[in-house]
């Protein structure tokens, strides 16, 4: 089973839709999560952590549930600009790196 | 600041070259990594380190080399380059602890 799943979509949707994403990790003992964003032939930046109690940062919405060992990204009022790769990353206990980046998924908002 | 910086940005190299690709950051940052990213796959990492002079295996180091001699530098030496390797590669650095890791532009690597 690999470490931290994805759908790599791509996801067509149209400007100004709600779009979501979710990311399943293996890993019990994970500590931290985070969503990523990548732009087509650039490095990744961090887009948001990802908090138990969920989080929010304008339009988009992060949610954790350990239980069911899932991560989820919310878009709403989807603009063209969001079109990119969201990197689901989780980090294990421990250790100096244990980051695991999911293959991510493809979005591309449409006119 | 310039954040994390690498070089080159491109590089074709022949089978059993090697070279070195350079990673730079200027935010006294300990820690710093090495990534590879290869298409349909999510980057994995090949060698970081937690402060000069210290330096420590990811998951995909055979065909590497890495030092860090200095708190801002962490080259990436490839021994004997193979097709295999024809990749993007990664650095990354950040504050020890911290939560978000800030990424240099890549190298993209072709090995014919």
């Amino acid at each position: 089973r690999k470490e931290v799943e994805q759908d790599p979509g791509p996801f067509n949707v149209p400007e100004g839709a709600t779009v979501a994403f979710n990311c399943t990790y293996s890993n019990s003992a994970s500590q931290s999560f985070f969503w990523y964003r990548q732009d087509c032939r650039k490095e990744p930046k961090l887009l948001m952590s990802v908090y138990s109690s969920g989080n929010e940062d304008g339009r988009f919405t992060a949610q954790l549930n350990r239980a069911s060992q899932y991560i989820s990204l919310l878009i709403r009022d989807s603009k063209l600009s969001d079109s990119a790769t969201y990197l689901c990353v989780v980090k294990a206990g421990g250790g100096a790196d244990g980051l695991t980046f999911g293959k991510g998924t493809h979005l591309i908002i449409q006119p | 600041n310039a954040g994390v910086t690498q070089t080159p940005k491109f590089q074709v190299l022949k089978t059993g070259q090697s070279m070195t690709l350079q990673c730079a950051q200027d935010m006294n940052h300990e820690y710093m990594s090495w990534y590879r990213q290869d298409p349909g796959m999510g980057l994995r990492l090949i060698h970081y380190s937690v402060g000069a002079g210290i330096t420590d295996q990811g998951e995909v180091p055979n065909g590497y080399n890495v030092s860090r001699s200095t708190t801002e530098d962490f080259p990436l030496r490839l021994l004997s380059a193979a097709p295999s390797q024809t990749s993007v590669y990664f650095c990354a650095s950040r504050i020890q602890g911290a939560r978000e890791q800030y990424f240099g532009p890549g190298t993209r690597l072709t090995v014919t």
